[in-house]
């Protein structure tokens, strides 16, 4: 049982480059979730799916899209990769039901020159 | 967007101390949890808390969900140096909008000296 796993975990982009992070988890949870974290900042939702084939914007949307593949994969996509999108990127997962807790994923440091 | 306060920022430690930080909202939460993050690692839960006064152990760690609703607290006794690193408190907001997202403080830094 890997939990949340995350590909890749280290990406170095140059500006105007796009890429896709990978997000899947094994637990059969409902909703995934990605975040990003810069020093200072915690942690800021950029997009979340609560259930399969359903996602939102979360806190800070812009130069992002989704993708739920399937109950499993949760994809992050930058178009085109800015230098304010260097940061840490999370994937979470959270279980149907009354419970709140997120699990995470192990993130992908992503540097944009 | 709705924010957490999460105090200390920062705390430097003696190994054997006790440690105490806290998170405080203007909102109403129905949901506290705690977790922490080791450098380069992704956050892990420690505890959560889903009824106001409620108070959970997990090892040396307590938390305490407050009564008002508005805050909580994680308490760490006898530190040792592996439990440096970030603290966040995460929590969910009483409103059916929120249902499905946590709001997070931005973080206690730990460190322990041996």
């Amino acid at each position: 049982n890997a939990g949340v796993t995350q590909t890749p975990k280290f990406q170095v982009l140059k500006t105007g480059q796009s890429m896709t992070l990978q997000c899947a988890q094994d637990m059969n949870h409902n909703s995934m979730y990605w975040y990003r974290q810069d020093p200072g900042m915690g942690l800021r939702l950029i997009y979340y799916s609560a259930s399969e084939g359903t996602t939102d914007k979360g806190e800070v949307p812009n130069g992002y899209n989704v993708s739920r593949l399937n109950k499993r994969e949760f994809s992050l996509r930058l178009e085109s990769a800015a230098p304010s999108q260097t940061s840490v990127y999370f994937c979470a997962s959270r279980e149907k039901g009354g419970t709140h807790e997120q699990y995470f994923g192990p993130g992908t440091r992503l540097t944009v020159t | 967007g709705q924010q957490l306060n999460q105090s200390p920022q920062s705390m430097f430690i003696q190994e054997g101390e006790d440690v105490s930080m806290n998170c405080t909202s203007s909102s109403i939460f129905n949901t506290w949890l705690w977790y922490k993050q080791d450098p380069g690692e992704g956050p892990v839960l420690l505890i959560a808390l889903y009824k106001a006064g409620e108070l959970t152990s997990n090892g040396r760690l307590t938390a305490q969900f407050g009564i008002t609703r508005k805050d909580s607290f994680l308490n760490i006794s006898a530190s040792i140096p592996s439990d440096v690193g970030i603290y966040f408190c995460a929590g969910q907001l009483n409103s059916g909008g929120s249902n499905y997202k946590l709001t997070f403080g931005k973080g206690t830094l730990l460190t322990v000296n041996p």
